[in-house]
Protein backbone atom coordinates (compact mmCIF):
# COMPACT_ATOMS: atom_id res chain seq x y z
CA UNK A 1 0.00 0.00 0.00
CA UNK A 2 1.40 3.40 -1.12
CA UNK A 3 1.85 6.33 1.94
CA UNK A 4 1.17 9.48 1.83
CA UNK A 5 3.24 11.28 -0.97
CA UNK A 6 3.73 14.82 -0.91
CA UNK A 7 6.01 17.12 -2.68
CA UNK A 8 8.37 18.75 -2.74
CA UNK A 9 10.21 17.74 -0.57
CA UNK A 10 12.46 20.76 0.22
CA UNK A 11 11.58 24.21 -0.87
CA UNK A 12 13.37 27.21 -0.63
CA UNK A 13 12.06 30.55 -1.43
CA UNK A 14 12.44 34.62 -1.00
CA UNK A 15 9.86 36.39 1.22
CA UNK A 16 6.68 37.80 -0.55
CA UNK A 17 7.20 34.97 -3.11
CA UNK A 18 4.52 32.53 -3.30
CA UNK A 19 4.71 28.70 -3.02
CA UNK A 20 2.21 25.45 -2.81
CA UNK A 21 2.61 22.29 -1.62
CA UNK A 22 0.65 19.02 -2.91
CA UNK A 23 -0.42 16.17 -1.22
CA UNK A 24 -1.70 12.89 -2.31
CA UNK A 25 -3.42 10.61 0.21
CA UNK A 26 -3.62 7.16 1.07
CA UNK A 27 -6.37 5.55 -1.35
CA UNK A 28 -9.72 5.38 0.37
CA UNK A 29 -8.96 7.59 3.32
CA UNK A 30 -11.52 10.29 3.80
CA UNK A 31 -9.98 12.91 6.07
CA UNK A 32 -6.96 14.62 5.40
CA UNK A 33 -4.94 16.80 7.21
CA UNK A 34 -2.04 19.72 7.15
CA UNK A 35 -0.03 20.24 9.51
CA UNK A 36 2.87 22.90 10.66
CA UNK A 37 6.31 21.63 12.43
CA UNK A 38 7.94 24.32 14.05
CA UNK A 39 11.69 23.37 15.01
CA UNK A 40 11.59 21.57 18.08
CA UNK A 41 7.84 21.38 18.67
CA UNK A 42 5.25 18.93 17.71
CA UNK A 43 2.91 18.96 14.79
CA UNK A 44 0.02 21.90 14.96
CA UNK A 45 -3.05 21.15 13.27
CA UNK A 46 -3.83 24.33 9.89
CA UNK A 47 -6.83 22.54 8.59
CA UNK A 48 -8.80 19.24 8.39
CA UNK A 49 -10.89 17.61 5.17
CA UNK A 50 -13.67 15.29 5.52
CA UNK A 51 -13.68 14.44 1.53
CA UNK A 52 -13.73 17.97 -0.40
CA UNK A 53 -15.22 20.26 2.71
CA UNK A 54 -12.83 21.92 4.84
CA UNK A 55 -14.11 21.15 8.71
CA UNK A 56 -11.26 23.07 10.37
CA UNK A 57 -9.66 25.67 9.20
CA UNK A 58 -9.78 27.47 12.82
CA UNK A 59 -5.90 27.47 12.77
CA UNK A 60 -4.92 28.48 9.13
CA UNK A 61 -4.03 31.97 8.80
CA UNK A 62 -6.39 32.83 6.14
CA UNK A 63 -4.72 36.10 5.27
CA UNK A 64 -2.35 34.75 3.72
CA UNK A 65 -2.76 30.54 3.44
CA UNK A 66 -5.19 28.45 1.27
CA UNK A 67 -5.78 25.32 1.03
CA UNK A 68 -8.32 23.01 -1.64
CA UNK A 69 -9.22 19.70 -1.58
CA UNK A 70 -10.15 18.69 -5.23
CA UNK A 71 -12.63 15.95 -5.87
CA UNK A 72 -11.78 14.59 -1.60
CA UNK A 73 -8.44 12.96 -3.31
CA UNK A 74 -5.40 15.68 -3.67
CA UNK A 75 -4.61 18.70 -1.86
CA UNK A 76 -2.69 21.91 -1.97
CA UNK A 77 -1.49 24.13 0.41
CA UNK A 78 -0.81 27.20 -0.73
CA UNK A 79 1.12 30.67 1.12
CA UNK A 80 0.97 33.90 -0.49
CA UNK A 81 3.40 35.83 0.44
CA UNK A 82 5.35 33.68 2.66
CA UNK A 83 7.17 35.44 5.42
CA UNK A 84 10.34 34.70 7.18
CA UNK A 85 8.33 33.15 10.21
CA UNK A 86 6.49 30.63 7.68
CA UNK A 87 9.78 28.57 7.51
CA UNK A 88 9.18 25.12 9.01
CA UNK A 89 8.18 21.51 7.62
CA UNK A 90 4.55 21.06 6.73
CA UNK A 91 3.15 17.72 7.28
CA UNK A 92 0.00 16.14 5.32
CA UNK A 93 -1.62 13.38 6.71
CA UNK A 94 -4.83 10.96 6.08
CA UNK A 95 -7.51 9.06 7.67
CA UNK A 96 -9.84 6.89 7.18
CA UNK A 97 -12.29 9.17 9.25
CA UNK A 98 -12.28 11.56 11.92
CA UNK A 99 -13.21 9.90 14.89
CA UNK A 100 -10.11 9.54 16.28
CA UNK A 101 -10.19 5.64 15.73
CA UNK A 102 -8.38 5.57 13.17
CA UNK A 103 -4.50 6.35 13.22
CA UNK A 104 -3.23 9.08 11.07
CA UNK A 105 -0.71 8.48 8.47
CA UNK A 106 1.76 10.90 8.07
CA UNK A 107 3.85 11.87 4.98
CA UNK A 108 7.62 12.63 4.80
CA UNK A 109 6.66 16.72 4.71
CA UNK A 110 7.92 19.40 2.78
CA UNK A 111 10.71 21.54 4.30
CA UNK A 112 10.09 24.98 3.96
CA UNK A 113 12.74 27.61 4.14
CA UNK A 114 11.79 31.54 3.40
CA UNK A 115 15.22 34.04 3.39
CA UNK B 1 -7.44 25.17 26.06
CA UNK B 2 -6.31 21.55 25.31
CA UNK B 3 -2.68 20.81 25.69
CA UNK B 4 0.10 18.25 25.40
CA UNK B 5 3.28 18.32 28.36
CA UNK B 6 6.11 16.18 27.66
CA UNK B 7 8.79 16.81 30.15
CA UNK B 8 12.03 15.58 28.71
CA UNK B 9 13.35 17.29 25.74
CA UNK B 10 15.88 15.16 25.24
CA UNK B 11 17.09 11.78 26.76
CA UNK B 12 20.35 9.86 26.80
CA UNK B 13 20.59 6.36 27.31
CA UNK B 14 22.83 3.41 27.18
CA UNK B 15 21.35 0.65 25.40
CA UNK B 16 20.09 -2.20 27.62
CA UNK B 17 18.68 0.39 29.65
CA UNK B 18 14.86 0.69 30.84
CA UNK B 19 12.91 4.06 29.00
CA UNK B 20 10.07 6.13 30.47
CA UNK B 21 9.23 9.33 28.69
CA UNK B 22 6.26 11.18 30.35
CA UNK B 23 2.75 12.62 28.95
CA UNK B 24 0.02 14.92 30.38
CA UNK B 25 -2.51 16.35 28.70
CA UNK B 26 -5.32 18.65 29.85
CA UNK B 27 -8.65 17.85 29.16
CA UNK B 28 -11.26 16.17 31.62
CA UNK B 29 -13.52 14.20 29.13
CA UNK B 30 -12.83 11.26 26.73
CA UNK B 31 -9.60 10.89 24.85
CA UNK B 32 -7.70 8.68 22.27
CA UNK B 33 -4.09 8.73 23.05
CA UNK B 34 -1.12 7.93 20.72
CA UNK B 35 2.21 7.99 20.81
CA UNK B 36 4.32 8.58 17.51
CA UNK B 37 7.89 8.42 16.44
CA UNK B 38 10.23 9.80 14.04
CA UNK B 39 13.15 7.96 13.28
CA UNK B 40 15.75 9.89 11.52
CA UNK B 41 14.85 10.35 8.30
CA UNK B 42 11.88 8.94 8.29
CA UNK B 43 8.30 10.14 8.76
CA UNK B 44 6.28 10.03 11.77
CA UNK B 45 4.90 7.31 12.31
CA UNK B 46 2.27 5.08 15.30
CA UNK B 47 3.70 3.18 17.75
CA UNK B 48 0.51 2.72 19.99
CA UNK B 49 -2.83 3.60 20.75
CA UNK B 50 -5.28 4.10 23.59
CA UNK B 51 -8.94 3.93 23.00
CA UNK B 52 -10.55 2.27 25.59
CA UNK B 53 -10.34 -0.83 27.97
CA UNK B 54 -7.08 -2.01 29.51
CA UNK B 55 -5.13 0.90 30.19
CA UNK B 56 -1.71 -1.18 29.29
CA UNK B 57 -1.35 -0.73 25.95
CA UNK B 58 1.09 -2.65 23.80
CA UNK B 59 2.54 -1.40 20.66
CA UNK B 60 5.46 -2.19 17.98
CA UNK B 61 9.03 -2.68 19.45
CA UNK B 62 8.26 -4.00 22.59
CA UNK B 63 7.10 -0.15 23.79
CA UNK B 64 3.77 0.11 25.92
CA UNK B 65 2.33 2.93 27.34
CA UNK B 66 -0.16 3.07 30.23
CA UNK B 67 -3.25 5.39 29.98
CA UNK B 68 -4.08 6.60 34.25
CA UNK B 69 -6.49 8.74 33.96
CA UNK B 70 -6.49 10.07 37.80
CA UNK B 71 -3.30 11.53 36.58
CA UNK B 72 -4.14 12.82 32.92
CA UNK B 73 -0.66 10.85 31.68
CA UNK B 74 -0.19 8.35 29.38
CA UNK B 75 3.89 7.44 29.60
CA UNK B 76 5.62 5.58 26.94
CA UNK B 77 7.84 2.75 28.43
CA UNK B 78 10.31 0.08 26.88
CA UNK B 79 12.07 -2.58 29.65
CA UNK B 80 15.47 -2.60 27.10
CA UNK B 81 16.49 0.35 24.85
CA UNK B 82 18.32 -0.39 21.51
CA UNK B 83 20.12 1.82 19.38
CA UNK B 84 17.65 1.40 16.90
CA UNK B 85 15.27 3.32 19.20
CA UNK B 86 16.88 6.79 18.56
CA UNK B 87 14.26 8.60 17.44
CA UNK B 88 11.94 11.67 18.03
CA UNK B 89 8.61 10.24 20.40
CA UNK B 90 5.95 12.73 20.15
CA UNK B 91 2.66 11.99 22.38
CA UNK B 92 -1.06 13.37 21.26
CA UNK B 93 -4.51 13.69 22.05
CA UNK B 94 -7.82 13.28 19.97
CA UNK B 95 -10.06 15.12 22.50
CA UNK B 96 -13.77 16.04 21.68
CA UNK B 97 -13.16 18.03 18.69
CA UNK B 98 -11.18 15.76 16.57
CA UNK B 99 -8.76 17.55 16.29
CA UNK B 100 -4.95 16.16 17.23
CA UNK B 101 -3.03 17.75 19.37
CA UNK B 102 0.66 17.21 19.49
CA UNK B 103 3.22 17.35 22.45
CA UNK B 104 6.78 19.33 21.67
CA UNK B 105 8.66 15.64 21.40
CA UNK B 106 11.51 14.20 23.34
CA UNK B 107 14.34 13.20 21.22
CA UNK B 108 16.23 9.86 22.88
CA UNK B 109 19.32 8.73 22.14
CA UNK B 110 20.59 5.74 22.66
CA UNK B 111 24.08 4.72 22.91
CA UNK B 112 25.46 2.01 21.86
Amino acid sequence: EAGVVQSPRYKIIEKKQPVAFWCNPISGHNTLYWYRQNLGQGPELLIRYENEEAVDDSQLPKDRFSAERLKGVDSTLKIQPAELGDSAVYLCASSLDYRGHYEQYFGPGTRLTVT
Amino acid sequence: AQSVSQHNHHVILSEAASLELGCNYSYGGTVNLFWYVQYPGQHLQLLLKYFSGDPLVKGIKGFEAEFIKSKFSFNLRKPSVQWSDTAEYFCAVNAGTYKYIFGTGTRLKVLA
